[in-house]
């Protein structure tokens, strides 16, 4: 039984287009992330829910729009995709006030041509 | 945020003990010290954490000095299978996730036959 899931697992896309990724965590963990991780293997937050209240929001381009239906799911959509916009996407999910660390989904890879 | 550094590459052999140190010299009084495994293609992995000391579990050993300035990580008689980068990480994880984890380079251990 999968912690953290993301779909889709891979996505090839065209410039200009609008996708989403979607991820739900069943670990009832009440704070959620977007990580990005590029072609060098840098691993960078982008985004951060709690309780459905966003509070990390990175310099990310306004292109990229996170959404929190509730607490289980955490959604990113991104606008007028870019070349640049290439990389490994990671959601990922902890809960306040536990020591265990974050646990990680399996990522999404988007490739922009 | 506490900068963390550790080597880019290590390379062992099967059966040796492999200990990767990582340096947090400004590292705050409520932060624990976290390190993740990332297979390619896989999300990256909670291993261990502590806040100092010792910690031992049944994958690996964190020695933290008692000035926590740095930590190192000791994984026994490595196999092949723990071929992957590991990231030391540094942060308070008892607030209200308003700080979400920062991800350095990792160290990327290669095993050998």
């Amino acid at each position: 039984d999968t912690a953290v899931s993301q779909t889709p697992k891979y996505l090839v896309t065209q410039m200009g287009n609008d996708k989403s990724i979607k991820c739900e965590q069943n670990l009832g963990h009440d704070t959620m992330y977007w990580y990005k991780q590029d072609s060098k293997k840098f691993l960078k937050i982008m985004f951060s829910y709690n309780n459905k209240e966003l509070i990390i929001n990175e310099t990310v381009p306004n292109r990229f729009s996170p959404k929190s239906p509730d607490k289980a799911h955490l959604n990113l959509h991104i606008n007028s995709l870019e070349l640049g916009d290439s990389a490994v996407y990671f959601c990922a999910s902890s809960q306040v006030g536990l020591t265990y660390g974050y646990t990680f989904g399996s990522g999404t890879r988007l490739t922009v041509v | 945020l506490a900068k963390t550094t550790q080597p880019i590459s290590m390379d062992s052999y099967e059966g040796q003990e492999v200990n990767i140190t990582c340096s947090h010299n400004n590292i705050a009084t409520n932060d624990y010290i976290t390190w993740y495994q990332q297979f390619p293609s896989q999300g990256p992995r909670f291993i261990i954490q502590g806040y100092k000391t010792k910690v031992t579990n049944e994958v690996a050993s964190l020695f933290i000095p008692a000035d926590r300035k740095s930590s190192t990580l000791s994984l026994p008689r490595v196999s092949l299978s723990d071929t992957a980068v590991y990231y030391c990480l540094v942060g308070d994880m008892g607030n209200t996730g308003r700080r979400a984890l920062t991800f350095g380079s990792g160290t990327r251990l290669q095993v050998q036959p």
